[in-house]
């Protein structure tokens, strides 16, 4: 069925190293958002993309949505221990609800010092 | 207040026994939910309330019934459940349906033995 697919699912990097997470789509999606979980915490809203090709940036974190509205990153400069957890995306996908947010299966992020 | 407030944070219980799960917010959000997440995976679905009325039930099995006594609060009442059904339990709330960001609360870490 339709999801909402990310890649990867695990990241280790060495703190002052960039990181990048990735999400996919099969079909257009009206809106992106993203979301940070930290170890044992709950998923807390960073960022929701709505228009074709747009770019938003949080100090060092980074979110792009395709030109398609089919993909959409996450890129995290210079990883600090304070970035730890795990990053998902989450989408409306066509034929479900409005209220049907589908969220990819995340990317697990850990920094080591 | 811009938090979702989830009570309580941890329960153990019976098969045979019956809880419930309490959620509140005064962010004065239209929508709210409830999500399972199992140990390293994302959130699923589980029902959406809007504007007090259930919009959406994912299949979720009988024993888990939702209520939403007004537009601030929300509970899930559990009866007879499954080890299975061990989970992190997280509410959720949002301004309305189809976009903006979701507001989580910190869960409640259900264990059934």
């Amino acid at each position: 069925g339709q999801q909402v697919m990310q890649i990867p699912q695990y990241q280790h990097v060495q703190e002052g190293e960039d990181f990048t997470t990735y999400c996919n789509s099969s079909t257009t999606l009206s809106n992106i958002q993203w979301y940070k979980q930290r170890p044992g915490g709950h998923p807390v809203f960073l960022i929701q993309l709505v228009k074709s090709g747009e770019v938003k940036k949080q100090k060092r974190l980074t979110f792009q949505f395709g030109e398609a509205k089919k993909n959409s990153s996450l890129h995290i400069t210079a990883t600090q221990t304070t970035d730890v957890g795990t990053y998902f995306c989450a989408g409306f996908l066509p034929g479900a609800g409005s209220y049907q947010l589908t969220f990819g299966k995340g990317t697990k992020l850990s920094v080591i010092p | 207040d811009t938090e979702v407030t989830q009570t309580p944070k941890h329960l153990v219980m019976g098969m045979t026994n019956k809880k419930s799960l309490k959620c509140e917010q005064h962010m004065g959000h239209r929508a709210m939910y409830w999500y399972k997440q199992k140990a390293k995976k994302p959130p699923e679905l589980m029902f959406v309330y809007s504007y007090e009325k259930l919009s959406i039930n994912e299949s979720v099995p009988s024993r888990f019934s939702p209520e939403c006594p007004n537009s601030s609060l929300l509970n899930l009442h559990l009866h007879a459940l499954q080890p299975e059904d061990s989970a992190l339990y997280l509410c959720a709330s949002s301004l309305d349906g189809g976009g903006g960001g979701y507001t989580f609360g910190s869960g409640t870490r259900l264990t059934v033995v």
